[in-house]
């Protein structure tokens, strides 16, 4: 079955920092694959998405890479900033297929 | 983007009782509904899939009579919690399905059982 594994957490960083967390996945066919994010206290909202191989999905300095020949789909931001604190879940989901999520990846920026 | 709501955003009751949570999507209509389970710091378990004017499919392991979900109208989805425990405490999202491998989701609800 369809699978999503997460850079362990939790993670933590000085304000400014670059960031990446790490997002492989096991598919059958070929998944449309996206980033969430979850402040505190607060439900899911989608950061970005790609549907195809090579797509890079991008959103509030924030960027993945659709990588088929990795099955990763990595997310990376160049300065991160204090407001970016949050806990990040990648995941997939195939044509009329549910939401497959990874563990989650708790981020803490510092000042 | 689309809103889906979220109503209560927190819940207290006592053991034995039972609960309703409201999922509404504001901005579009919505055939199939979502139900998430999640547990302090792991990640989002779906329980069941919702469609409008049909049963809901359960995931393995959740007790459809326990969980009980209705999905009434196009733009809301309610889920019922029986017969409420401590070990039913957790924070509920529901995400509406928007087009192909697009949801949109509610802020939660945070369920405390007494």
């Amino acid at each position: 079955g369809n699978s999503v594994t997460q850079m362990e957490g939790p993670v933590t960083l000085s304000e400014e920092a670059f960031l990446t967390i790490n997002c492989t996945y096991t598919a059958t066919g070929y998944p449309s694959l996206f980033w969430y994010v979850q402040y505190p206290g607060e439900g899911l909202q989608l950061l970005l998405k790609a549907t195809k191989a090579d797509d890079k999905g991008s959103n509030k300095g924030f960027e993945a890479t659709y990588r088929k020949e990795t099955t990763s789909f990595h997310l990376e931001k160049g300065s991160v900033q204090v407001s970016d604190s949050a806990v990040y879940f990648c995941a997939l989901s195939e044509r009329a297929q549910k939401l497959v999520f990874g563990q989650g990846t708790r981020l803490t920026i510092n000042p | 983007g689309a809103v889906v709501s979220q109503h209560p955003s927190r819940v207290i009751c006592k053991s034995g009782t039972s609960v309703k949570i409201e999922c509404r999507s504001l901005d579009f209509q919505a055939t199939t509904m979502f139900w998430y389970r999640q547990f302090p710091k792991q990640s989002l378990m779906l329980m069941a899939t919702s469609n409008e004017g049909s049963k809901a499919t359960y995931e393995q392991g959740v007790e459809k009579d326990k969980f009980l979900i209705n999905h009434a109208s196009l733009t809301l989805s309610t889920l019922t919690v029986t017969s409420a425990h401590p070990e039913d405490s957790s924070f509920y999202i529901c995400s509406a399905e928007a087009g192909l491998d697009t949801q949109y989701f509610g802020p939660g609800t945070r369920l405390t059982v007494l």
